[in-house]
């Protein structure tokens, strides 16, 4: 069985850091792309970012390149995502999902909640 | 990226049939046949219903179908049921140097 398990969010200050994780199991993890999304409290979804298979290409939305950093570790079958310069529009529940080629995400994790504020 | 267009909401009695429009670019939705939608109920993960602009997953029921004209994608629900109230979303491949882009997304009403 698929399961991504996200772990890592929590309340932080802006300007602050945090990092997420993924735990990934019951498939070949070096097999797939993986992203973030995030939806803000009410809103619609993004994707945040995403990663190749073998970690030689990165994507990024604009809102985010220089501060978000998708990094991943086949050998422990878990993905990252390094938030830093935190901001109050950061805040949302952050997704992993298993990425089968153009976006078609088959499997997602349940989310976790960062909350950027003072 | 600008966010494709959806309606905001949709509604309909059980039974009947909804479309939600999926309005992109010929930089996303006119340029690829990779068109996806995704289910969201309130609180939890969204969940693969379309993929490919037509294609449906293993367990998604064949009420659910898809389709696309020019820079338009289109979902249809037919014999709405219940448990299809949720947000909808659609996702558009925009070319192997960005992000994909989602849609605005639609609520469905069940009435």
């Amino acid at each position: 069985e698929v399961q991504l398990v996200e772990s890592g969010g929590g309340l932080v200050q802006p300007g602050g850091s945090l990092r997420l994780s993924c735990a990934a199991s019951g498939f070949t993890f070096s097999s797939y792309w993986m992203n973030w999304a995030r939806q803000a409290p009410g809103m619609g979804l993004e994707w945040v970012a995403s990663i190749h298979k073998d970690g030689s290409q990165k994507k990024y939305m604009d809102s985010v390149k220089g501060r978000f950093t998708i990094s991943r570790d086949n050998a422990k079958n878990s993905l990252y995502l390094q938030m830093n310069s935190l901001r109050a529009e950061d805040t949302a529940v952050y997704y992993c999902a298993r990425d089968s080629g153009f976006y078609v995400a088959g499997y997602w994790g349940q989310g976790t909640l960062v909350t950027v504020s003072s | 990226q600008s966010a494709l267009t959806q309606p905001r909401s949709v509604s309909g009695s059980p039974g009947q049939s909804v479309t939600i429009s999926c309005t992109g670019t010929s930089s996303d939705v006119g340029a690829y046949n990779y068109v996806s939608w995704y289910q969201q109920h309130p609180g939890k993960a969204p969940k693969l219903m379309i993929y490919d602009v037509s294609k449906r997953p293993s367990g998604v029921p064949d009420r659910f179908s898809g389709s696309k004209s020019g820079n338009t994608a289109s979902l249809t629900i037919s014999g709405l049921q219940a448990e299809d109230e949720a947000d909808y979303y659609c996702c558009s491949f925009a070319g192997d140097h960005a992000l994909g882009v989602f849609g605005t997304g639609t609520k469905v009403t069940v009435l």
